[in-house]
């Protein structure tokens, strides 16, 4: 059984188009997080959700909005996307911090602007 | 702010050597979380290992084990037996406990086993 999934695994789109990713966990955790994986690999953190409560947003353009319906999904839109935005997307949930904290990773989404 | 600092961008090691990756970090915390994710080619992050700073005992987990400097910051992973499959991207992650769950990521070691 998949923990964290994401859906779609590659996205290629034209420049200016909107679309979205949808991230689900069947881990019971209560937060679930965006990251971007730029071209040089390097990770950093976008979105933070608990229990579908935005915990943080780390100065991502507003073309970026994550929408939690439940806490078991965290997917993420974007506007108007722009050739800077082609990366990698990787979801990840998590639970409590004192129980052995861990982050568990979705396989990410390949998103390609052209 | 936290920094996290791999300052190695590839190694290489032959099949059953032993590897050591090395990992520095930067934060005034006494109290933070340490961890080591593998992502392969298939672009998956599994996470390896993870340390508390408040355990003196290095973490271990199969062939992978820990050598945690709290006083130098330094958190260097060692995969003893390398194995083919070992071969991935290995980032160095930190965590501050309470407030934001950010993790904190190194840009990585691109690690080759060869055969």
């Amino acid at each position: 059984d998949t923990a964290v999934s994401q859906t779609p695994k590659y996205l290629v789109t034209q420049m200016g188009n909107d679309k979205s990713i949808k991230c689900e966990q069947n881990l019971g955790h209560d937060t679930m997080y965006w990251y971007k994986q730029d071209s040089k690999k390097f990770l950093k953190i976008m979105f933070s959700y608990n229990n579908k409560e935005l915990i943080i947003n780390e100065t991502v353009p507003n073309r970026f909005s994550p929408k939690s319906p439940d806490k078991a999904h965290l997917n993420l839109h974007i506007n108007s996307l722009e050739l800077g935005d082609s990366a990698v997307y990787f979801c990840a949930s998590s639970q409590e911090l004192l129980a052995g904290f861990a982050k568990f990773f979705g396989p990410g989404t390949r998103l390609t602007v052209l | 702010a936290q920094t996290v600092t791999q300052s190695q961008p590839e190694m290489s090691v032959q099949e059953a050597e032993t590897v050591t990756l090395s990992c520095t970090y930067d934060t005034s915390e006494n109290n933070y979380y340490l961890f080591w994710y593998k992502q392969p080619p298939s672009r998956q992050m599994i996470l390896v290992i993870r340390q508390e700073a408040y355990k003196q005992q290095n973490a271990t987990e199969n062939r992978f084990s820990v050598n945690f400097q709290k006083a130098a910051k330094s958190f260097s992973l060692k995969i003893s037996d390398s194995q083919l499959g070992d071969t991935a991207m290995y980032f160095c992650a930190f965590m501050r406990p309470g407030g934001s769950e950010k993790l904190v990521f190194g840009k990585g070691m691109k690690l080759t086993v060869n055969p």
